[in-house]
């Protein structure tokens, strides 16, 4: 079975902390994707990630980083945390070449910032 | 840019009903992928089922179908034979067909379905 897991289920931080958000997958998955989920508004695209180093934007990479360093591993960071940022981050991982675009997704980190 | 829409919030259904969740897109891409995904409460969101636009037949995973209407850019998800463990989320999504790569998905606001014993 595929797994991907999430560093923390949930995380309570300050305002204008640095905030790690950390993602792993066993199944040598190439792309990795950060979404975030909020009520009412689904899941947005933060970045994505398709090989080791590289990253592009989504759709709402304003406040956002990410770091890949190495292909099982992808990093959400959170530079100056804002109560903006109060979320459900959930992270994903699928082939690069799967014709069928399959994501596998991970349990969420319920981040709250105070 | 593709938008997803899912007009329904909240859904309903007595166990062993049918329930169609509604969906529509826009997009003008004629190449792409849809997915309908389900999150439990408390649990990961895992797919439940996928159609390739090009496919003219509906697909059906079990339970599962999809009534899948290109040219209204429409694609509902029916489940027959509703059970307890149906309760949960459901989010529609939008891949394009870009031959391989990476892309993410947009994903509709979701619709929570809610199974009455």
């Amino acid at each position: 079975d595929v797994k991907v897991t999430q560093s923390s289920r949930y995380l309570v931080k300050r305002t204008g902390e640095k905030v790690f958000l950390e993602c792993v997958q066993d199944m040598d998955h190439e792309n990795m994707f950060w979404y975030r989920q909020d009520p009412g508004l689904g899941l947005r695209l933060i970045y994505f990630s398709y090989d080791v180093k590289m990253k592009e934007k989504g759709d709402i990479p304003e406040g956002y980083s990410v770091s890949r360093e190495k292909k099982e591993r992808f990093s959400l960071i959170l530079e100056s945390a804002s109560t903006n940022q109060t979320s459900m981050y959930l992270c994903a991982s699928s082939f690069l070449w799967d014709s069928l675009y399959e994501q596998y997704f991970g349990p969420g980190t319920r981040l709250t910032v105070t | 840019a593709q938008t997803v829409t899912q007009s329904q919030p909240e859904m309903s259904v007595q166990e062993a009903e049918t329930v169609t969740l509604s969906c529509t897109y826009d997009t003008s891409e004629s190449d792409y992928y849809l997915f309908w995904y389900k999150q439990p409460p408390s649990r990961q969101m895992i797919l439940v089922i996928r159609q390739e636009a090009y496919k003219q037949q509906n697909a059906t995973e079990n339970r599962f179908s999809v009534n899948f209407q290109k040219a209204a850019k429409s694609f509902s998800l029916k489940i027959s034979d509703s059970q307890l463990g149906d309760a949960a989320m459901y989010f529609c999504a939008y891949r394009s067909y870009s031959g391989g790569g990476a892309d993410g998905l947009t994903f509709g606001k979701g619709t929570h379905l809610i199974i009455q014993p």
